[in-house]
């Protein structure tokens, strides 16, 4: 059964550093989702991508995040600068035809930023 | 501010009895509902889906749309110990999703 992958699946990071999350979308969806979970709290949704652009962002998504979809099977999320407060689960999601379809959700990055 | 609430538990229900989980939403253009369940650790796993007022049936689950009130339910019949963990609704609006905080559920043996 298709399944949407992320590595790794820890990352430890220094403040302050660039950390980029990689994920692969079940192989023929087209739209794609990053979503972060802090430890005891609710999934936040940070930005959602089709036809290769962002087509909708959440105010978490500032300008120390970025998508990228670099070679037609891997998704991106990269964190320029990581803070504190951005230690979390991230989750990478996708859908096979429009947005309000299912969304299949990857196993998780665990981000802790020291 | 779109809002998603849950009870967020912990609910308790003995085995095979029937499990009955509440969520309500602010957005009244909120187009698709979805529960989903995630155990400690891992990622949301869905179970429902539904976008029109009324039940739907899946197995065990029965998913309850109701637009006017702005609420969704999701019950579980005959329950079993693996049914434990947290049940997540989630709510489209636009090209956004939210998701509630979660309701723990515990079933006891």
């Amino acid at each position: 059964e298709p399944e949407v992958t992320q590595t790794p699946s820890h990352q430890v990071t220094q403040m302050g550093q660039e950390v980029i999350l990689r994920c692969v979308p079940i192989s023929n969806h087209l739209y794609f989702y990053w979503y972060r979970q802090i430890l005891g709290q609710k999934v936040e949704f940070l930005v959602s991508f089709y036809n290769n652009e962002i087509s909708e962002k959440s105010e978490i998504f500032d300008d120390q995040f970025s998508v990228e979809r670099p070679d037609g099977s891997n998704f991106t999320l990269k964190i320029r600068s990581t803070k504190l407060e951005d230690s979390a689960m991230y989750f990478c999601a996708s859908s096979s035809t429009n947005v309000a379809n299912t969304q299949y959700f990857g196993p998780g990055t665990r981000l802790l930023v020291l | 501010q779109k809002e998603v609430e849950q009870n967020s538990g912990p609910l308790s229900v003995p085995e095979g009895a029937i499990a009955s989980l509440n969520c309500t939403y602010s957005d009244r253009v909120s187009q698709s509902f979805f529960w989903y369940r995630q155990y400690s650790g891992k990622s949301p796993e869905l179970i429902m889906s539904i976008y029109s007022n009324g039940d739907k049936e899946d197995g065990r689950f029965t998913a309850q749309l109701n637009k006017a009130s702005q609420y969704v339910s999701l019950l579980i019949r005959d329950s079993q110990p693996s049914d434990s963990a947290t049940y997540l609704c989630a709510v489209n609006t636009g090209n956004q999703f939210y998701f509630g905080t979660g309701t723990s559920l515990t079933v006891i043996p």
